[in-house]
């Protein structure tokens, strides 16, 4: 079972920043949370992942409280393309890692 | 474009009929994953390589289902007997893992299966 919990749908408008939350109460000190995005009829597309600090790349940032049982994923400038369901997902890092297990994540719906 | 790619990208077939499908991951990646993704769920995985080596399988990959990743390039997930329960999307990514590092997956556009 996913580790994670999220909600079901969000809206944003165009142009407006998203905030997508997520909550992982029951992470362990060595697993990563990873962000992953998938749009209508495409594969999964990786976003961002991060481990206790904040983190930031071209797509979006990352704030991981520091008790680390919640996270929160930014879209600064969400566009029409950003529609996509938003999988928030805890798992190891390279090595002994196996498969990301995906919950229902979010539907995010960006609004003209 | 990832530089995953599957084929087909989709396959219509008869109940208990055998599929195969392929999956090329991005050439300098050492694991290769499978997953099953059915309508208004989320990706679930099957299986796994690190090169050539099949570590781990998921309790869903059930006896019908067999991977293969000769050589530790392209792969292949075959189901024998179809049944309507298989229909789904079959995906696939790959990822470049290195011991102590933290890393992401690159996934394919999946093959699509309907059994009819």
């Amino acid at each position: 079972d996913a580790k994670t919990t999220q909600p079901p749908s969000m809206d944003c408008a165009e142009g407006r920043a998203a905030n997508l939350p997520c909550n992982h109460s029951t992470i362990s000190g060595n697993e990563y949370v990873y962000w992953y995005r998938q749009i209508h009829s495409q594969g999964p597309q990786y976003i961002i992942h991060g481990l206790k600090n904040n983190e930031t790349n071209e797509m979006a940032s990352l704030i991981i409280t520091e008790d680390r049982k919640s996270s929160t994923l930014i879209l600064p400038h969400a566009t029409l393309r950003d529609t996509a369901v938003y999988y928030c997902i805890v798992g190891y890092s390279g090595g002994g890692a196996d498969g990301l297990t995906f919950g229902k994540g979010t539907h995010l719906i960006i609004q003209p | 474009d990832t530089g995953v790619s599957q084929n087909p990208r989709h396959k219509i077939t008869k109940r208990g009929q055998n599929v195969t499908f392929r999956c090329d991951p991005i050439s300098e990646h050492n694991r290769l994953y499978w997953y099953r993704q059915t309508l208004g769920q989320g990706p679930e995985f099957l299986t796994y390589f690190q090169n050539e080596a099949q570590l781990e399988k998921s309790r869903l990959l059930s006896d019908r289902f067999s991977a293969e990743r000769p050589k530790g390039s392209f792969s292949t997930l075959e189901i024998q007997r179809t049944e309507q329960g298989d229909s789904a999307m079959y995906l696939c990514a790959s990822s470049l893992v290195v011991t102590g590092s933290s890393y992401e997956q690159y996934f394919g556009p999946g093959t699509r299966l309907t059994v009819t």
